[in-house]
């Protein structure tokens, strides 16, 4: 079954540092998001992108977050300077082409990020 | 604004019995609705959804979940729990209007635990 695959798994990062995680959606889909869940809270929408844009984005995608698809295949999240609060597990998803938000959003495992 | 309640932060029920995991919504209009689950360390993985029709929909897993629109429900249910069911369940929903690139607003989920 085709699936959302993210890597690193897990990086430590030293606070000011910029961290790159990167996604590789599931191949016939043409939406991309990332999400993230802080410990032990609620999993939070961070920015959905479509047509090499960005279309939606939350309070929490301020200008450190940025968001590319270098090539045919990955999908990245930038954060350009960590704070000690990004650590979190960062989720891509990606969803079908169709016209409808009722179409399902399929998850990666995610990417575990602890800043210190 | 979009929220998804789960009442419950942990459900514990034995082995064999029926298990109930509550969500219940407040959107405008009719939303999309969907269960997610999480084991330890992993992913998001869908289990079902609710689009239109019959307001009982069957997932994955055996799960089921009852769409009650005047009561702004959304329960999880299974016949028969197991062990392995034992994970992080979370509900979610999603606006109904055109496009796809719609974000998820997610409950905080409830950790359900079967007992053997």
């Amino acid at each position: 079954e085709p699936e959302v695959t993210q890597t690193p798994s897990h990086q430590v990062t030293q606070m000011g540092q910029e961290v790159i995680l990167r996604c590789v959606p599931i191949s016939n889909h043409l939406y991309f998001y990332w999400y993230r869940q802080i410990l032990g809270q609620k999993v939070e929408f961070l920015v959905s992108f479509y047509n090499n844009e960005i279309s939606e984005k939350s309070e929490i995608f301020d200008d450190q977050f940025s968001v590319e698809r270098p090539d045919g295949s990955n999908f990245t999240l930038k954060i350009r300077s960590t704070k000690l609060e990004d650590s979190a597990m960062y989720f891509c998803a990606s969803s079908e082409p169709t016209g409808s938000s009722g179409n399902t959003i399929y998850f990666g495992e995610g990417s575990w990020l602890t800043v210190v | 604004a979009q929220s998804v309640a789960q009442p419950e932060d942990q459900v514990n029920v034995a082995e064999g019995n029926p298990l109930t995991v509550k969500c219940t919504y407040s959107v405008s209009g009719n939303p999309y609705l969907f269960w997610y689950v999480q084991y330890p360390n992993r992913g998001l993985q869908f289990l079902l959804k609710y689009i239109t029709g019959d307001n009982l929909v069957k997932g994955s897993y055996g799960f089921e979940a009852e769409f009650n629109k005047s009561q702004t429900s959304f329960h999880l249910k299974k016949p028969s729990a197991l062990v392995s069911d034992s994970a992080l369940y979370f509900c979610a929903v999603r606006p109904r209007r055109s496009g796809s690139a719609r974000q998820l607003t997610f409950g905080s989920g409830t950790q359900l635990t079967v007992l053997p």
